[in-house]
C-alpha cells in the first residue's frame, strides 16, 4: 500500500520569502502524486499533478513540484510568496489501476505580512 | 459550471439521532468520493463509488454508517444512531474517470457537529 508522510504541520513564513513545503511518498509501483490546496471553510482544490514525463510541474499561481524518484520525494516550492497563499496543503499519492487516493496529514502554511 | 454541491453546509444534532448528508456530483463525472476531515485524523477516505456502484467501503468506520448512489447525479451519507465522535467536516468529492490518473473536484463541506 501507498503513503504519504508531510513532516512539517506548520510553515510560517514572511511574504515575499520562498517557501518549500515536503512530501515524501513510499510504494513499490509507479505513482501519480497530487498537491491540493484548502483555503479556509473551502473544499480542496488541485494545485499540481504528475502523472508522467517532465518531472518538474507547475501551477498557473507559480508554485512548482518536483517528482524525484530516487528519493521519493514531491516537495512542493514556491520563489516568492503572497498572503492569498495561507492555505493549508495536501500531498496525496496514487497507484495505476486503483482510484484511491491517500492524502498526507497536510502543511498549514502561514504567510506573514 | 456547478461544482459539487453539498447539502447541508452544516448540521447540529443530538446524540442518537439519524443524520443524512447529500451530495450532487459534477454532471458527466464517474466516480464519487466521501471523505471525512477531523483534526485528530486528518483526511480520511470513506467510500468511493464508480458509475453509481460502491468499489471500496473499507474506510467507513462502522455499520452505523451507510453510503447510497440511486443515480449519477444524487449520493448519500447516512449516520445512524450519530454519536459525539462523528462529529468533523465530511467532504464529496466526485471525478470525470475512473483511473488513479484523475482529479478530484471537492465539494464545499458539510460541517457535523454532534451534541
Amino acid at each position: 500500500a501507498q503513503s504519504v508522510t508531510q513532516l512539517d504541520s506548520q510553515v510560517p513564513v514572511f511574504e515575499e520569502a520562498p517557501v518549500e513545503l515536503r512530501c515524501n511518498y513510499s510504494s513499490s509501483v509507479s505513482v501519480y502524486l497530487f498537491w491540493y490546496v484548502q483555503y479556509p471553510n473551502q473544499g480542496l482544490q488541485l494545485l499540481l499533478k504528475y502523472l508522467s514525463g517532465s518531472t518538474l510541474v507547475e501551477s498557473i499561481n507559480g508554485f512548482e513540484a518536483e517528482f524525484n524518484k530516487s528519493q521519493t520525494s514531491f516537495h512542493l516550492r514556491k520563489p516568492s510568496v503572497h498572503i492569498s497563499d495561507t492555505a493549508e496543503y495536501f500531498c496525496a499519492v496514487s497507484v495505476g489501476g486503483y482510484q484511491k487516493v491517500t492524502f498526507g496529514t497536510g502543511t498549514k502554511l502561514q504567510v506573514i505580512p | 459550471d456547478a461544482g459539487v454541491i453539498q447539502s447541508p453546509r452544516h448540521e447540529v444534532t443530538e446524540m442518537g439521532q439519524e443524520v443524512t448528508l447529500r451530495c450532487k456530483p459534477i454532471s458527466g463525472h464517474n466516480s464519487l468520493f466521501w471523505y471525512r476531515q477531523t483534526m485528530m485524523r486528518g483526511l480520511e477516505l470513506l467510500i468511493y463509488f464508480n458509475n453509481n456502484v460502491p468499489i471500496d467501503d473499507s474506510g467507513m468506520p462502522e455499520d452505523r454508517f451507510s453510503a447510497k448512489m440511486p443515480n449519477a447525479s444524487f449520493s448519500t451519507l447516512k449516520i445512524q444512531p450519530s454519536e459525539p465522535r462523528d462529529s468533523a467536516v465530511y467532504f464529496c468529492a466526485s471525478s470525470p474517470g475512473t483511473g488513479a490518473r484523475e482529479t478530484q473536484y471537492f465539494g464545499p463541506g458539510t460541517r457535523l457537529l454532534v451534541l
